[in-house]
């Protein structure tokens, strides 16, 4: 079965501060990518970053990077300097159609 | 901009009414999909189309139906609603078929069955 693990329903974070959120998956595609979704409020669901599947180099989009190990099958997100704007529901996934369940991510004055 | 833009943001219907959620996309894509979020349960993919009258069911097809006449509209259909259908449905769409576009979503609508 082709699933993802979000393993941590909820986090916070302090303004300025750094969080990883964490991420494994399972698949049996040789070729995807993996990428995080950002849903505030609002209800859009933002692209925040991806990661093809054959490139060793880890994604960086600004404050936001990911720890992309293959072999673990383990692709966390991490938000440094964090800020009030990005309190939201992060969806991990994988292409083409899988996500996982969501964390909640709080960010504190 | 990317654009998919859902019919309705809000919508109360009653037991049993057929339901149309409709979806559109101005990006030339030629997937579409359409996912039920609920809490705790993440997104769920009720069924995607990648061409013009063509669909692929997702995780959870039964209650539901879609139709696909045109490229730049996907729309889901409730034959017969029922109140474990009240949920947020999001549409999204992509660039052709293939594991390295991203999705694009619509806003949500918050279905309530009563």
């Amino acid at each position: 079965a082709q699933t993802v693990t979000q393993s941590q329903p909820e986090m916070s974070v302090q303004e300025a501060e750094t969080v990883t959120l964490s991420c494994t998956y399972d698949t049996s595609e040789s070729d995807y990518y993996l990428f995080w979704y950002k849903q505030p409020p609002s209800r859009q669901m933002i692209l925040v970053i991806r990661q093809e599947a054959y490139k060793q180099q880890n994604a960086t989009e600004n404050r936001f990077s990911v720890n992309f190990q293959k072999a673990a099958k383990s692709f966390s997100l991490k938000i440094s300097d964090s800020q009030l704007g990005d309190a939201a529901m992060y969806f991990c996934g994988y292409t083409p159609l899988v996500f996982g369940k969501g964390t909640r991510l709080s960010v504190i004055a | 901009d990317v654009k998919v833009t859902q019919s309705s943001r809000y919508l109360v219907k009653r037991t049993g009414e057929k339901v149309f959620l409709e979806c559109v996309q101005d990006m030339d894509h030629e997937n579409m999909f359409w996912y039920r979020q609920d809490p705790g349960l993440g997104l769920r993919l009720i069924y995607f189309s990648y061409d013009v009258k063509m669909k692929e069911k997702g995780d959870i097809p039964e209650g539901y139906s879609v139709s696909r006449e045109k490229k730049e509209r996907f729309s889901l259909i409730l034959e017969s609603a029922s109140t474990n259908q009240t949920s947020m449905y999001l549409c999204a769409s992509s660039l052709r078929v293939g594991n390295n576009q991203p999705q694009h979503f619509g806003d949500g609508t918050r279905l309530s069955i009563l």
